[in-house]
């Protein structure tokens, strides 16, 4: 299994529309937890910052469950620039982070 | 956001060569500094973990000798790939953290390798 697994995607969404990803985790000492966003062939970028008490910037809302070991990323409003591929990003008190596959998202007009 | 620059972005080198690639923090000092390959279609796979000053933490599989690492100082490390095969072509990129693990890390550009 996986440390780190997400919804296998792709999501194809009229734009408008909400779209949520999940992701869950292997490892229980696991601290940190993001979300980054990949667009093709280009480096990845912090989307944001998952805390235990959820937080939420603007269309974007990331939850995360300890107990579960589960996180989520809800967005709403979808654009056509939110067209790209998201990825789960797990880090230990070590400071290794651990990347999920990423799930692939197309906002369609 | 910080910037992290890493250079060269793309690279053709023939087999049996070696080619490095270096990886710059431009306004902070990266305490931490992490190497990543991404093949198409695929996840980033951390290959190894670099603390300014001391010898780099390689995950299981990468071979420290194929594939060296330098983080001599807290702006710059160097990954360089010896006697590259057509099968270490890949997405190199580097990533750069100036604290501790809930701190942000950044993200250089990548370098796309190509070995023919």
């Amino acid at each position: 299994r996986k440390e780190v697994e997400q919804d296998p995607g792709p999501f194809n969404v009229p734009e408008g529309a909400t779209v949520a990803f999940n992701c869950t985790y292997s490892n229980s000492a696991s601290q940190s937890f993001f979300w980054y966003r990949q667009d093709c062939r280009k480096e990845p970028k912090l989307l944001m910052s998952v805390y235990s008490s959820g937080n939420e910037d603007g269309r974007f809302t990331a939850q995360l469950n300890r107990a579960s070991q589960y996180i989520s990323l809800l967005i709403r409003d979808s654009k056509l620039s939110d067209s790209a591929t998201y990825l789960c990003v797990v880090s230990t008190n070590a400071g290794k982070s651990t990347f999920g596959d990423g799930t692939t998202l197309t906002v369609k007009p | 956001g910080a910037v992290v620059s890493q250079h060269p972005s793309r690279v053709i080198c023939k087999s049996g060569t070696s080619v490095k690639i270096e990886c710059r923090s431009l306004d902070f000092q990266a305490t931490t500094m992490f190497w990543y390959r991404q093949f198409p279609k695929q996840s980033l796979m951390l290959m190894a973990t670099s603390n300014e000053g001391s010898k780099a933490t390689y995950e299981q599989g990468v071979e420290k000798d194929k594939f060296l690492i330098n983080h001599a100082s807290l702006t710059l490390s160097t990954l360089t790939v010896t006697s590259a095969h057509p099968e270490d072509s890949s997405f190199y990129i580097c990533s750069a953290r100036g604290g501790g693990p809930n701190t942000e890390a950044f993200f250089g550009q990548g370098t796309r390798l190509t070995v023919v």
